[in-house]
């Protein structure tokens, strides 16, 4: 069965340092993987996917993810992060149609 | 254009009423899904629609829980005897047409509190 784990429910992150927030998927195929941001009181935005023509796929608002199969890995990264990036992040697998999601990750970002 | 609505926004009711929760897909996509996101936690699939047909209906938790979209296009969903544990936000999404690398996109949600 397929299962999606984020690790660090939260993470704060001064403006204009990295952004990494981590994600690892299990499944017996081949994963389909995204990521979503969710701002306050809105639905989710998608940022970026991987559908196995490369590995290092590059998303919206400077946002980047690298899949490592060896890893069981897809992280999201940004190497300078916003005020304007302070949100909820869900890692989701959609390899078998419907997307299965992580618990996310609420990204803080201070002044 | 036009994205997924969902209406109403917000939804309180009493324990043991009807609700009923109303998704309005991206024109043209065959796709329609219904998640339940509760609070801490990523949002979890109730039920898959291609076309008229539900296609996997495998994550309605009981059978209070029915969703229809009789012309292909507008879905309803249908909670029977709420629970105060159904309190949760319900998001809708589509696709194009419903293959498994397709972007899902998805509605606001609809915020039920059942008291």
């Amino acid at each position: 069965a397929q299962s999606v784990t984020q690790l660090g429910s939260h993470v704060s992150v001064s403006e204009g340092a990295l952004v990494l927030l981590r994600c690892n998927y299990s499944s017996s195929v081949p994963p389909y993987l995204f990521w979503y941001v969710q701002y306050p009181n809105q639905g989710l935005q998608l940022l970026l996917k991987y559908t196995s023509a490369a590995t290092l796929v590059k998303g919206i608002n400077g946002f980047e993810a690298e899949f490592k199969k060896s890893e069981t890995s897809f992280h999201l990264t940004k190497p300078s992060a916003h005020m304007s990036d302070a949100a909820e992040y869900f890692c989701a697998d959609g390899g078998s149609e419907k997307l299965v999601f992580g618990k996310g990750t609420k990204l803080t970002v201070n002044p | 254009g036009a994205g997924v609505s969902q209406t109403p926004s917000n939804k309180v009711t009493e324990k043991g009423k009807y609700v009923e929760l109303r998704c309005d897909p991206i024109s043209g996509h065959t796709a329609l899904y219904w998640y339940r996101q509760s609070l801490g936690q990523g949002p979890e699939f109730l039920i898959y629609f291609q076309g008229t047909g539900a296609a996997d209906d495998s994550g309605l938790p009981n059978d209070r829980f029915f969703a229809v979209r009789p012309e292909g296009s507008v879905s309803t969903l249908k909670i029977q005897r709420t629970e105060r544990g159904d309190s949760a936000v319900y998001l809708c999404a589509s696709s194009l047409s419903g293959g498994y690398q397709e972007t899902q996109y998805f509605g606001p949600g609809t915020r039920l509190l059942v008291l």
